[in-house]
């Protein structure tokens, strides 16, 4: 079955501190990873893609097959980092490229 | 570019009732996706449309729900006797085609009440 877990409802830190937001999947295949972020009163929108590797606001994830897991880091946390955090994946080609979600990981960076 | 427009923001129907909700993809974009999100859960597939053709509807409920793409105007997903496990935010995305691989672009979702 095709699932992606994120474990954490609620992920608290203080300013400074580093972050790691947990993510597991489970596909028959190749998947395509992502990362989005939802900031408060606003859409929904695209953090970083694991077929790009690259780091946006001093956030990364890395895929590693052998466990299933595409954690999202950060060395040091900064309070507009603060948001919801929805790890995804869609399979290879396909005809609908749909996304598959987690249920989310609120991430609270206090001051 | 005004992004992807749903409208309404809040919507409130009585049990019962029918739910209209609009989506107007970016510009440039022929392909609409629809997403479902339920309280405490993550956002989940409901349907994908390109202009006039429903390309993979397998996450609609079988009764009651409903979506079309018409050649001209927005992306309209349809509820009819609507009840209150139909309440949720429910969220239009759009791609020029390229898909999820290349970042679908989300609108800010309408919120649907049942009382």
């Amino acid at each position: 079955a095709q699932r992606v877990t994120q474990p954490e409802k609620l992920l608290s830190v203080f300013k400074g501190a580093p972050v790691e937001l947990k993510c597991n999947y489970s596909y028959s295949g190749s998947p395509e990873l992502f990362w989005y972020v939802q900031y408060s009163r606003q859409r929904l929108q695209l953090l970083l893609r694991h077929i790009s590797r690259e780091s946006i606001k001093g956030f990364t994830a890395d895929l590693n097959k052998g466990e299933t897991s595409f954690h999202l880091k950060k060395p040091f946390a900064q309070e507009e980092d603060s948001a919801m955090y929805y790890c995804a994946l869609t399979g290879h080609g396909g005809a609908t490229n749909k996304l598959i979600f987690g249920t989310g990981t609120l991430l609270a960076v206090q001051p | 570019n005004a992004g992807v427009m749903q409208n309404p923001r809040h919507l409130v129907r009585r049990r019962g009732q029918e739910a209209r909700l609009r989506c107007s993809p970016m510009k440039g974009h022929s392909h609409v996706y629809w997403y479902r999100q339920l309280p405490e859960e993550g956002l989940k597939f409901m349907v994908y449309l390109q202009k006039e053709n429903i390309i993979d509807e397998s996450g609609m409920p079988k009764e009651r729900f409903s979506a079309e793409f018409p050649k001209e105007g927005p992306s309209i997903l349809r509820i009819q006797q609507v009840v209150r496990g139909d309440s949720a935010a429910y969220f239009c995305a759009s791609s020029n085609g390229q898909g999820a691989n290349w970042g679908y672009t989300f609108g800010s979702g309408t919120r649907l009440t049942v009382v």
